[in-house]
């Protein structure tokens, strides 16, 4: 499967600031998803992002709260804008690959620690 | 109801043991389900693919149960490195809903 890479792995961020997370992946892939996993909960998808076109947003999640950039087939970025203490979560972002298993699968990326004062 | 459904656990159960988890789901379209395992702080890995005719890997076996909307995981002989949380995903329009997680403990 594809190696992925996350920067940075975790951070502390004051209020009312922003932080871009960048997803970096080895190989050229087609979907990328961005994920929010909160303390003790499953994986809440925030948007899809495909490159050449705007990022599709979940229900709950907004652009201007979370824009995403998808410039190429190997990276994109997801910044937290805004951030209050409830922004706190951890930050995953997925490719989906043809898997071995010949169906369509999601591999996951280290995740950023976020954490808001 | 939700989207998909897991026991949360914890399923605590001794070195040797076998285990099941089951996963309900509500969209009787889906067409693609899949076991992952979560370690502490760690993200999740995708363990197997879950098919109709039902899958064996080694220790683990998944299946699938559409009449119910299930989908199951057992796990034979655990060892103590099988303790981590186990989630449940399911295709819904190309993207994926996961469930909260079954927390799995296997002590010695």
């Amino acid at each position: 499967s594809a190696v992925i890479s996350q920067k940075p792995s975790r951070d502390i961020c004051q209020r009312g600031t922003s932080l871009t997370i960048q997803c970096q992946v080895d190989s050229q892939v087609t979907m990328m998803f961005w994920y929010r996993q909160q303390p003790g909960q499953s994986l809440t998808l925030i948007a899809t992002a495909n490159q050449g076109s705007e990022a599709t947003y979940e229900s709950g999640f907004v652009i201007d709260k979370f824009p995403i950039s998808r410039p190429n087939l190997t990276f994109s970025t997801l910044t937290v804008s805004n951030m209050s203490p409830e922004d706190s979560s951890i930050y995953l972002c997925s490719v989906e690959e043809w898997g071995r298993t010949s169906t369509d699968t999601q591999y996951f990326g280290p995740g950023t620690r976020l954490t808001v004062l | 109801r939700k989207e998909v459904e897991q026991d949360p656990g914890p399923f605590n159960v001794p070195e040797g043991a076998t285990v099941a988890f089951n996963c309900t789901y509500s969209n009787s379209a889906s067409q693609s389900f899949f076991w992952y395992r979560q370690d502490c702080r760690k993200e999740p890995k995708l363990l197997m693919s879950v098919y109709s005719s039902g899958n064996e890997d080694g220790r683990f076996t998944a299946q699938l149960n559409r009449a119910s909307q299930y989908i199951s995981l057992l796990i034979r002989d655990s060892k103590l490195s099988d303790s981590a949380t186990y989630l449940c995903a399911v295709d819904n329009t190309d993207k994926l809903i996961f469930g909260t997680g079954t927390r799995l403990q296997v002590f010695p």
